[in-house]
Parts: structure tokens; sequence; C-alpha cells
């Protein structure tokens, strides 16, 4: 049973490029959450998705950031027009539905974003 | 004031040692409490799901909630080297539909043999 996915693991960018992320869940995991971590702090939560849905995008940048989770295929995070300080390592996680699955995240290996 | 306070360390121990953990929190609305360990260059791994005041037990590990003091503990007994790692605590509100998890800084744990 394959884990949380991400892709690319590592990715390098210039200013004023896009970067997109892309997130598999967990088989049988309907819940998305993407996450940022920036050196030496904790995890920052960004967004919470269900299919085609936008749950809480409360801790997303209010420019430059999207999230989407189409009805087939991965979850997107995508980021416009990247600035030096949008470095930093990007998680996804998956759950089940409801309050437990909330609770019970499971977190895929991350994407490193370098923006030079 | 951040909502989840969490000395980043680093916490270096002797191999065999018991080691804590901790965390402490402002929001009372608070109610379900996660540890994560994170090996660096790697994903967070969920280590134990508590919430309700009191202890819970897994193998070496145990959490312990303390709402009344807006403290939680993780106790490592008979650390290991390969528990070397950062550890994070986590948090959600109990009301609404939210999957968004406070995390504290992380502790940086050193266990030498």
């Amino acid at each position: 049973n394959a884990g949380v996915m991400q892709n690319p693991r590592h990715l390098v960018r210039r200013r004023g490029q896009e970067a997109r992320l892309r997130c598999s869940p967990m088989k049988g995991h309907s819940h998305v959450y993407w996450y940022r971590q920036l050196p030496e702090e904790g995890l920052k939560f960004m967004v919470y998705l269900q299919k085609e849905n936008i749950i809480d995008e409360s801790g997303m940048p209010k420019e430059r950031f999207s999230a989407e989770f189409p009805k087939e295929g991965p979850s997107i995070l995508r980021i416009q027009q990247v600035v030096r300080g949008d470095s930093a390592a990007y998680f996804c996680a998956s759950s089940q539905p409801g309050l437990a699955g909330h609770n019970e995240q499971f977190f895929g290996p991350g994407t490193r974003l370098t923006v030079l | 004031q951040k909502e989840v306070e969490q000395d980043p360390g680093p916490l270096s121990v002797p191999e065999g040692a018991i080691v804590s953990l901790n965390c402490t929190y402002s929001n009372s609305a608070f109610q379900y409490f996660m540890w994560y360990r994170q090996y660096s260059r790697k994903g967070p791994e969920l280590l134990m799901y508590t919430y309700s005041s009191g202890n819970k037990e897994d193998g070496r590990f145990t959490a312990q909630v303390d709402k009344s003091s807006k403290y939680i503990s993780l106790f490592i007994r008979d650390s290991q080297p390969s528990d070397s790692a950062t550890y994070l605590c986590a948090m959600n509100i109990r009301s609404g539909n939210t999957g968004k998890l406070i995390f504290g800084q992380g502790t940086t744990l050193q266990v030498k043999p």
C-alpha cells in the first residue's frame, strides 16, 4: 500500500517562473492538506482540499498561490512568479474523512523548492 | 505569542536514557494532540494521537496531556540512536470541519551510542 507520493522531490526555479507541486494521496484517502516548512520553523498549514473542493485556504498567501484537487489525478499546489522567499519544503498530507481523519494525517516526503 | 511553544533544543542524551519532550499551548480550543517524528530531509511520521487528559502508551512511547495546564509531553523510554530526529507536536480544535493542524517548532533529539 503506497504512501503519500509527491513529485518532484526537488525543484529549482528562477525568480518569476512558475512552480507546480504534485501530490497523490494514500489509497482510500479523499482529503489532502498542504503545509510549508521554512528553515528552522515548524510546519505551517496552507490549504485543505477534498475532491473538487477547497475546504479551508486560510493559510494560503493571498497572491500567487493556488491549489486544486481535481476529480481525477493528483492535487496540485501552484506558485506563480516565484520569489526567493518561497524557497521551502512543501509537504502534502492525506487522510480519511471525518474528525479522526483530520487528526491522523499521513505525510508525503515533501518537495524542496529552491528559488534562485 | 505563538499558539504552540516548543523548545527547539537540540537535546542530546546517552543511549538508554528516558527522554522528555514538551509543548505548551495557549488556545483552550485545542482538544486533539499529536506527536510526529521527522528524520532529516524526510516527511513527518505520526507517532501518537490523543484527545483526553492523561497518559497514552505505545511501546516505548508515552504521550501525556494536561489540559488544565495546557501542557503536553512525549516520553521515550530506553532511547536508541535510531530515535535521533526532530519531534513535532501538533494540535487541532474540536469544532468545525477543520484539518488545520497547528505545529510546534519541533525539538531536535540526538541519542548518542
